[in-house]
């Protein structure tokens, strides 16, 4: 069925340490993988995506990579700040229309 | 100022009282969904629409209808609420697929007693 495993479900770095989550999804056929960032009392917002066409994308201090092989994705955090303390959603489309979210992670980031 | 509304933000009721949950976007976006968001459980979408009139099952429909008659509304109803159904609800739009980025309203927090 449609699935997607996100780990760990929480996760604490030093600041100025990296910070990486890890998706799983079930359908070969997902093509569209974004990452949303949802702080605390506020809506989720997209902070970065990437398609099945593409295995590595970055955007300054954050990157997403993609094993389409494997099936896994993964959003990889450098020299974290204490604003990236937040809970972060990965999500796999399966069709054009349905997007299918993982659990969430909760990262803190320690001073 | 480009943004989804709902409303209300908070809500407490009691089973099986008929509520609405609206929500509403002014970027003239084709599509527009609901999500529930438990502790544990993520974001876990309940219906979708492509258009005015066409709307879909997510993942979890059951005990929820909704309606797209026009295209910036899409009103979440829930007809005999329960108490498995206390959550905080997200309604979202995007341009025109689940494939575009995702504009979220600021939620709705629910607790049915």
């Amino acid at each position: 069925g449609e699935n997607v495993e996100q780990h760990p479900s929480t996760l604490s770095v030093q600041e100025g340490d990296s910070a990486v989550i890890k998706c799983t999804y079930s359908d070969s056929a997902s093509n569209y993988f974004p990452w949303y960032k949802q702080e605390l009392g506020k809506r989720p917002q997209l902070i970065i995506d990437i398609r099945s066409n593409v295995g590595e994308k970055k955007d300054q201090r954050i990157a997403v990579t993609l094993n389409k092989t494997a099936k896994h994705f993964s959003l990889h955090i450098t020299e974290t700040q204490p604003e990236d303390s937040a809970v972060y959603f990965c999500a796999a489309t399966y069709g054009a229309q349905k997007l299918v979210f993982g659990q969430g992670t909760r990262l803190t980031i320690n001073p | 100022e480009a943004q989804v509304t709902q409303n209300p933000r908070y809500l407490i009721t009691v089973t099986g009282k008929k509520l609405t949950v609206t929500c509403s976007q002014n970027m003239n976006h084709e599509y527009m969904s609901w999500y529930r968001q438990d502790p544990g459980l993520g974001l876990r979408q309940i219906y979708y629409s492509m258009n005015v009139e066409v709307t879909d099952k997510g993942d979890v429909p059951e005990g929820y209808k909704v309606s797209r008659k026009e295209k910036r509304n899409f009103p979440l109803i829930l007809e005999s609420p329960s108490p498995n159904q206390t959550s905080l609800y997200f309604c979202a739009s995007s341009i025109n697929r689940g494939t575009d980025t995702q504009y979220f309203g600021p939620g709705t927090r629910l607790t049915v007693l």
